[in-house]
């Protein structure tokens, strides 16, 4: 079973739209940490922001955020007035001791 | 600093070569790792590396071989590839294999095999 669901294969948006990007996981870990990728066309993996278990808050950081909802067992990634320069794969992954697994990842085009 | 390098950014090689990847890291860390990427997937773990000891093999064929030989660096030897091993190879750092911190990668080799 896939322990990592991003459902949303490719999503194309123009400029400044707001777009939501879906993550779903699975784990039988009480304990585990939830991640949010950037991939560029150039190829390096960004790290966008870390999430453990235990804390349920929403962040924000500038254009970005994340809604959280163990209940759901949900971790999605919404850009606010989406820029050209956010087109890229956008991996979630999930971390249980010392393995990581990937989504298989969302395409996003953003077009002027 | 959270920089991985990765050397050589591209590289070509029949399937009779030997050649090797490099990665280096200066964050202390002392988890690192080797993925392989194939176009439009996620990447796929290869190798984990913890305190210089490799400690996931996750089947990999012996046509790759991993070596540590300190806690910045990490290479992947490379001998007799098949072109389906063609692909991006990311290598990746964390603070430790057990630890809840995220993974740090370089920006990769595009390895092509003829």
């Amino acid at each position: 079973a896939q322990k990592v669901t991003q459902a949303q294969t490719e999503i194309s948006v123009v400029e400044k739209e707001d777009v939501t990007l879906d993550c779903v996981y699975e784990t039988r870990d009480t304990t585990y940490y939830l991640f949010w990728y950037k991939q560029p066309p150039s190829g390096e993996l960004v790290f966008l922001i870390r999430r453990n278990s235990f804390d349920e808050q929403n962040e924000i950081s500038g254009r970005y955020s994340w809604n959280f909802q163990k209940s759901t067992s949900s971790f999605n990634f919404t850009i606010t007035a989406s820029q050209v320069v956010d087109s890229a794969v956008y991996f979630c992954a999930l971390r249980e001791f010392n393995k990581f697994y990937f989504g298989s990842g969302t395409k996003l085009n953003v077009k002027p | 600093d959270t920089e991985v390098t990765q050397t050589p950014k591209h590289l070509v090689m029949g399937m009779t070569n030997k050649k090797s990847l490099k990665c280096e890291q200066h964050m202390g860390h002392r988890a690192m790792y080797w993925y392989k990427q194939k176009a439009k997937k996620p990447p796929e773990l290869m190798f984990v590396y913890s305190y210089e000891k490799l400690s996931i093999n996750e089947s990999v064929p012996s046509r790759f071989s991993p070596e540590c030989p300190n806690s910045s660096l990490l290479n992947l030897h490379l001998h007799a590839l098949q072109p389906e091993d063609s692909a991006l190879y990311l290598c990746a750092s964390s603070q430790g294999e057990g630890t809840p911190y995220e993974q740090y990668f370089g920006p990769g080799t595009r390895l092509t095999v003829t």
